[in-house]
């Protein structure tokens, strides 16, 4: 079936615009991550949907960030005012009965300049 | 702070060869354990999952886990060009509530033909 889905693949944002990234989960998913992984290093995590319940947002990095997932099935991730340092490729991945074991879409490389 | 650590290589290896990959992690709480390969400029993909001390083998995958040493590694059989690729150790912590992947910076891996 199918996997995964993020869009855009790409986004170049002018230094002080607003972003928005979009993750569709494999159907029928229940949980949702969103990371965040700068060149030459692992993903980091951002925050995690249960549902339509943000269950943890502990590594969202300012309150310049912002995600939601409103019905459950689609989710947002908002950056607000970007800056140069949030250029990173971010990472949609979902995951079903087992929570643990997360399956990851091809990402949005963001470049701010 | 929860830390997952790896060599970040390169590892090169003969085709044919058996190719190892180390992680440590820093914290005993740790349940959960996954080994994802990523090719450059794709994301990361879910090739191994471990729970319990031991071995678990899939095909030419195999993946060890030793918590008293709070190490996990991941051997690959009849290593093929195709298997050239980072490899991005991650864990996830108990008691947090949630199901965040703490990831390694990953182990740059090259099969030589």
């Amino acid at each position: 079936g199918a996997g995964v889905s993020q869009s855009p693949r790409y986004k170049v944002a002018k230094r002080g615009q607003d972003v928005a990234l979009r993750c569709d989960p494999i159907s029928g998913h229940v949980s949702l991550f969103w990371y965040q992984q700068a060149l030459g290093q692992g993903p980091e995590f951002l925050t995690y949907f249960q549902n339509e319940a943000q269950l943890d947002k502990s590594g969202l990095p300012s309150d310049r960030f912002f995600a939601e997932r409103p019905e459950g099935s689609v989710s947002t991730l908002k950056i607000q005012r970007t800056q140069q340092e949030d250029s990173a490729v971010y990472l949609c991945a979902s995951s079903g009965d087992r929570a643990n074991e997360q399956f990851f879409g091809p990402g949005t490389r963001l470049t701010v300049l | 702070q929860k830390e997952v650590e790896q060599n970040s290589g390169p590892l090169s290896v003969p085709e044919g060869a058996i190719a190892s990959l180390n992680c440590t992690y820093s914290d005993r709480g740790s349940q959960s354990f996954f080994w994802y390969r990523q090719y450059s400029g794709k994301s990361p993909e879910l090739i191994m999952f471990i729970y319990s001390n031991g071995d678990k083998e899939d095909g030419r995958f195999t993946a060890q886990l030793n918590k008293a040493s709070q190490y996990v590694s991941l051997l690959i059989r009849d290593s093929q060009p195709s298997d050239s690729a980072t490899y991005l150790c991650a864990v996830i912590y108990s008691g947090a509530g949630s199901y965040q992947l703490t990831f390694g910076k990953g182990t740059k891996l090259s099969v030589i033909p």
